[in-house]
């Protein structure tokens, strides 16, 4: 079965902790994987990963892939108040139809 | 350009009436997605809509759940005879052409079946 894991489930940092979230997969024919910020109700482009090993980065946050052991991480450095949110990863992938599978997410929260 | 917009934003309705939920993609987006996200947990997929082609309906869960759209533009998610689990936020999403695109979303219907 297709399944797209995410953990922690939930984390509790202080403003300035790096934090390393977590995203592996079981899919038939990977094509790519997303990772989502989500603060209310819309979720918001992070980043897109089809290639292993490069990393992917925008400021304090970063993502790479690993297709041989099927997971990806997102990185975020000195974190802030504003990250607090959840985030969302998602694979595209082609078995069974074109799909793009959530992960349940992992709630962060920053606290002062 | 505007994003994606939904209506309405919040929708209360009782148990085994009929809800229509808006969906307006971004201009020029010829892929337009459906989610469903249950409180406290990850997004569901419900349907696809590429160009004219044949939708893939693969994720709605049951035969109450149906979608059009006219064209590239506008959809409509219907519930027909909702029940209490079909609460929750219904997302959509649109992307420049397929998966391979970033999709952008909307800010979401938060609908409450009484």
């Amino acid at each position: 079965e297709d399944k797209v894991v995410q953990s922690p489930l939930s984390l509790v940092v202080h403003e300035g902790d790096t934090v390393t979230l977590n995203c592996s997969y079981e899919v038939t024919n990977f094509r790519s994987l997303l990772w989502y910020k989500q603060e209310k109700k819309a979720p918001t482009f992070l980043f897109m990963l089809t290639s292993s090993g490069i990393e992917k980065k925008s400021g304090r946050l970063s993502s790479i892939l690993d297709k041989k052991e099927l997971f990806s991480i997102l990185n975020i450095t000195a974190t802030q108040t504003g990250d607090s949110a959840i985030y969302l990863c998602a694979v595209f992938f082609t078995g069974g139809g074109n799909k793009l599978t959530f992960g349940t997410g992992t709630q962060l929260k920053v606290e002062l | 350009g505007a994003g994606v917009s939904q209506s309405p934003s919040n929708k209360v309705t009782e148990k085994g009436k009929d809800v229509e939920l808006r969906c307006d993609p971004i201009s020029g987006h010829t892929a337009l997605y459906w989610y469903r996200q249950r409180l406290g947990q990850g997004l569901e997929f419900l349907i696809y809509f590429q160009g004219n082609s044949a939708p893939d309906k693969s994720g709605l869960p049951s035969d109450r759940f149906s979608a059009e759209r006219t064209g590239e533009s506008v959809s409509t998610l219907t519930i027909q005879r909702t029940q209490q689990e079909d609460s929750a936020v219904y997302l959509c999403a649109s992307s420049l052409r397929d998966h391979s695109y970033e999709q952008y979303f909307g800010p979401g219907t938060r609908l409450t079946v009484t």
